[in-house]
């Protein structure tokens, strides 16, 4: 069974950083493109970032580029975003996916995990 | 950036109805739309990849259709555990986007 499991949501200030990791079961990790997705409370859902099987492509929403890093650790089954320069505008559900297509990916996510909670407030 | 714009925000149907839910892109991403289902509390979950192919798992009374910038999603007969919130999502360009979402609530 495929199981995601998001963590390091907390609050935070403006300006602040945080680390959040994915720990990904069940599937062949290094095998899959994986994404960031948020989703911020009462709104609709928005693609932040991949990363390929491998690490070495990755790709980021306007709105995140130069502030958030995607990496993985394959070895560890896990995926991170690392969160610098924070703002209020990034308060959301941050949910980490998996890709349904193996290799360089199709960019379409087929599990999700719960999502871990970050907020940015003064 | 490709918008995808969703209709109607909401639409209210009574259970065993047939319903069709709307989703167009600001620009043609040929067949590259996919279509997720969120219940409150819980994560999204893939129905339809392709435009038109269901996802492991989803029920025949789920269908997608449409290629270019206009697409739709049929639900044959809603069942209870229909009553969701859906989204489209398009993955021709970049960045990646989604639309706004289709509210499918009880009449």
């Amino acid at each position: 069974e495929v199981q995601l499991v998001e963590s390091g949501g907390v609050v935070v200030q403006p300006g602040g950083s945080l680390r959040l990791s994915c720990a990904a079961s069940g599937f062949t990790f290094d095998d899959y493109t994986m994404h960031w997705v948020r989703q911020a409370p009462g709104k609709g859902l928005e693609w932040v970032s991949l990363i390929r099987w491998d690490g070495g492509s990755t790709y980021y929403a306007d709105s995140v580029k130069g502030r958030f890093t995607i990496s993985r650790d394959n070895s560890k089954n896990s995926l991170y975003l690392q969160m610098n320069s924070l703002r209020t505008e990034d308060t959301a559900l941050y949910y980490c996916a998996k890709d349904i297509g193996a290799g360089s990916g199709s960019y379409t996510f087929d599990y999700w995990g719960q999502g871990t909670q970050v907020t940015v407030s003064s | 950036e490709i918008v995808m714009t969703q209709s109607p925000a909401t639409l209210s149907v009574s259970p065993g109805e047939r319903t069709t839910l709307s989703c167009r892109a600001s620009q043609s991403v040929r067949s590259n739309l996919a279509w997720y289902q969120q219940k409150p509390g819980q994560a999204p979950r893939l129905l339809i990849y392709g435009a038109s192919t269901r996802a492991t798992g989803i029920p025949a009374r789920f269908s997608g259709s449409g290629s270019g910038t206009e697409f739709t999603l049929t639900i044959s007969s809603l069942q209870s555990e229909d009553f969701a919130v859906y989204y489209c999502q398009q993955y021709n360009n970049w960045p990646l986007t989604f639309g706004g979402g289709t509210k499918v609530e009880i009449k």
